[in-house]
């Protein structure tokens, strides 16, 4: 079956230091990949997304994440976070014209 | 604000009540979504909707009845739900749905809490 995996359920970090979470997809074909965060009591926002071109998209908030169409992988960075930056993040793919979620990951940015 | 709207926030609901959630959307989008998202769980596509014709139904239970009078409002009306239902019902837009979805993005609500007891 198809999927989105996201390697890390809750993930605890200090401020400043980097943060990189894990997602991929078991999807062929073209596929259109995105990062959406939720933060404490909001909705989900976009973060960043990939169509075509540079494999290495930047997004809002200091956030890039990087497709590796070799790995199935699509990968977010942030070199230095902050404790504005706890939230839950999910990656999504397009394909067949439905978008579907990994489960998500949690990020605790201690001050 | 992302311009789509549902209320209620939360529900708590027993297990013989009908509740229905309602979405609205002025974004002058073609096409609206309900997730399904639970603790620990992938979000859960459950409905399409495109011009106002549905055009998924991931296999969601009968209890779960879509319905879509315009393309700015979206309900899902509720009916003998079950506990294991409790989750977060998420709303979403984008402006095409099938096909043209590539090269958008979805807009999500903030949701509605339901809780069956």
């Amino acid at each position: 079956a198809q999927s989105v995996s996201q390697h890390n359920h809750h993930v605890i970090l200090s401020e400043a230091a980097s943060l990189e979470l894990g997602c991929n997809y078991s999807y062929g074909g073209t596929v259109n990949l995105f990062w959406y965060v939720q933060y404490p009591g909001q909705h989900l926002q976009l973060l960043l997304k990939y169509f075509s071109g540079d494999p290495l998209v930047k997004g809002i908030k200091g956030f890039e994440a990087e497709f590796i169409k070799s790995k199935f992988s699509f990968n977010l960075r942030k070199p230095s976070v902050q404790w504005s930056d706890t939230a839950e993040y999910f990656c999504a793919v397009l394909n067949d014209y439905k978008l579907s979620f990994g489960a998500g990951t949690t990020v605790t940015v201690r001050a | 604000e992302t311009g789509v709207t549902q209320t209620p926030r939360h529900l708590v609901m027993g297990m013989t009540n009908k509740k229905s959630l309602k979405c609205e959307q002025h974004l002058g989008h073609n096409a609206m979504y309900w997730y399904k998202q639970s603790a620990k769980k992938p979000l859960e596509l459950m409905f399409v909707y495109n011009f106002k014709e549905q055009t998924e139904n991931n296999s969601v239970p009968s209890r779960f009845s879509p319905e879509c009078p315009n393309s700015s409002h979206l309900f899902l009306h509720l009916h003998t739900l079950q506990p294991e239902d409790s989750a977060l019902y998420l709303c979403a837009s984008s402006q095409d749905a099938p096909r043209e979805l590539m090269n958008t993005e979805a807009f999500f609500g903030q949701g509605t809490r339901l809780t069956v007891v």
